[in-house]
């Protein structure tokens, strides 16, 4: 089941430059799309959300695009700090539920 | 700031005994969830409780699962006959609302181990 797909285990940028983090999705039933960031032995802690009603939401550092019809949504963090690296996970949710979807994660690390 | 915290830490177990893990959701929230991480794989759903009863599962939830809010602020995971398969990291969540602010916001964990 890749209803939610991050593509990219991992990512490497400098401090100070963008962070771009990809997920793609197959159901076009999920209509709230959250990203979430976990360090090690936490819980995954909430960033950002978007609805399908919109295609971008953005707060500080960290946006969200939402492109409805390539089924993709993408996770800019801007400028990237060390204290970003991390697994970022993407989630959606279904109209029908709250239940989440997890993608399987992507590790950033964001070297000084 | 409020969280969800998750007691024990890390459980664990002989293969076919019982285990209740625990978590206490954040205090004015109403939607309680849980969800696993077996390690490598991605985090999965596995039931959601509202108003004293669930209200969505997956069917990772067996009959061998089963959740109790057992007073105002306890909210607990009992698997009644632990299989190997059931090692991983189990997540508590909990949401203020359903629908569109449904950001729900996730212990820290207990990681059980299943010999």
């Amino acid at each position: 089941d890749q209803q939610v797909k991050q593509n990219s285990p991992s990512l490497s940028v400098q401090e100070g430059r963008i962070s771009i983090l990809n997920c793609d999705y197959t159901n076009s039933m999920f209509d709230y799309f959250l990203w979430y960031k976990k360090y090690p032995a936490e819980g995954p802690t909430f960033l950002i959300s978007i609805s399908s009603i919109k295609d971008k939401n953005e707060d500080g550092r960290f946006t969200v695009f939402l492109n409805k019809s390539a089924k993709h949504l993408s996770l800019h963090i801007v400028p990237s700090q060390p204290g970003d690296s991390a697994v970022y996970f993407c989630a959606a949710r279904g109209n029908a539920g709250n239940m989440l979807t997890f993608g399987g994660g992507t590790r950033l690390m964001v070297k000084p | 700031e409020p969280e969800v915290t998750q007691t024990p830490s890390h459980q664990v177990t002989q293969m076919g005994q019982e285990v209740i893990l625990r978590c206490v959701p954040i205090s004015n929230h109403l939607y309680f969830y849980w969800y696993r991480q077996i390690l490598g794989q991605k985090v999965e759903f596995l039931v959601s409780f509202y108003n004293n009863e669930i209200s969505e599962k997956s069917e990772i939830f067996d009959d061998q699962f089963s959740v109790e809010r057992p007073d105002g602020s306890n909210f607990t995971l009992k698997i009644r006959s632990t299989k190997l398969e059931d090692s991983a990291m189990y997540f508590c969540a909990s949401s203020e609302l359903a629908g569109e602010a449904n950001e729900q916001f996730f212990g820290p964990g207990t990681r059980l181990t299943v010999l």
